[in-house]
């Protein structure tokens, strides 16, 4: 299967800062990558489709100034989590699809956000 | 939005015990996958099944699109079974984008 790997693991930020989350595809292209959310002991939602060179798209009730996504590259998307506050603590995790013709979707490891 | 619904949302084995899960969905899909999600939070693909049936090892899986469910079989199960059973959607209007269901807490113990 393909690879896609994020970075970091973990982070623990303090209140009014920035975090910065990286996802890359390591051995395919992606022109379209998605970040997910997760709540503990909650289902992935769906925060925004990255769009390599192009705006991202949001879903609805997702704060785009405060959740920034670049997608410069084929390979590498990331999300920034600006003036982070406590209940911005959660799990992130991205996903892309190598191919075209099936779209079976491959994830991140994912990175624990801590704030406090 | 479509609706995927996963039962049971909790299941407790014995180790060797085979189980059942299932996932509805509201509406066609183009793609369905189910996930293991490990205690670390990693979601590992087991299979990617929009109809027809697949087997891994222990593992099978079944999709019967036109009634809208597919099912996971787990036969002889592991203490390292145990985790979070994700089934995930993709409607095909954005190829790649899943809509989740809730997950299936599976705790297999010795």
């Amino acid at each position: 299967g393909a690879v896609v790997s994020q970075h970091p693991s973990w982070v623990i930020c303090k209140s009014g800062t920035s975090v910065k989350i990286e996802c890359r595809s390591l051995d395919f292209q992606a022109t379209t990558m998605f970040w997910y959310r997760q709540f503990p002991k909650q289902s992935l939602m769906l925060m925004a489709t990255s769009n390599e060179g192009s705006k991202a798209t949001y879903e609805q009730g997702v704060e785009k100034d405060k959740f920034l996504i670049n997608h410069a590259s084929l390979t590498l998307s990331t999300l920034t989590v600006t003036s982070a506050h406590p209940e911005d603590s959660s799990f992130y995790i991205c996903s892309a699809s190598p191919r075209q013709d099936n779209t079976e979707a491959f994830f991140g490891q994912g990175t624990r956000l801590t704030v406090v | 939005g479509i609706q995927v619904e996963q039962s049971p949302p909790d299941l407790i084995l014995q180790e060797g015990a085979n189980s059942t899960l299932r996932c509805n969905f509201s509406d066609s899909v183009n793609n369905l996958q189910w996930f293991h999600q490990n205690p670390w939070g990693q979601l590992i693909n087991l299979f990617y099944i929009p109809s027809g049936t697949k087997q891994n090892g222990r593992l099978s899986a079944t999709t019967v699109a036109t009634e809208r469910y597919s099912l996971l079989y787990i036969s002889s199960s592991q203490t390292t079974d145990s985790g979070v059973y994700f089934c995930a959607v993709d409607r095909g209007s954005t190829l790649g984008r899943l809509y989740f269901g809730r997950g299936t807490q599976l705790t297999v113990w010795p």
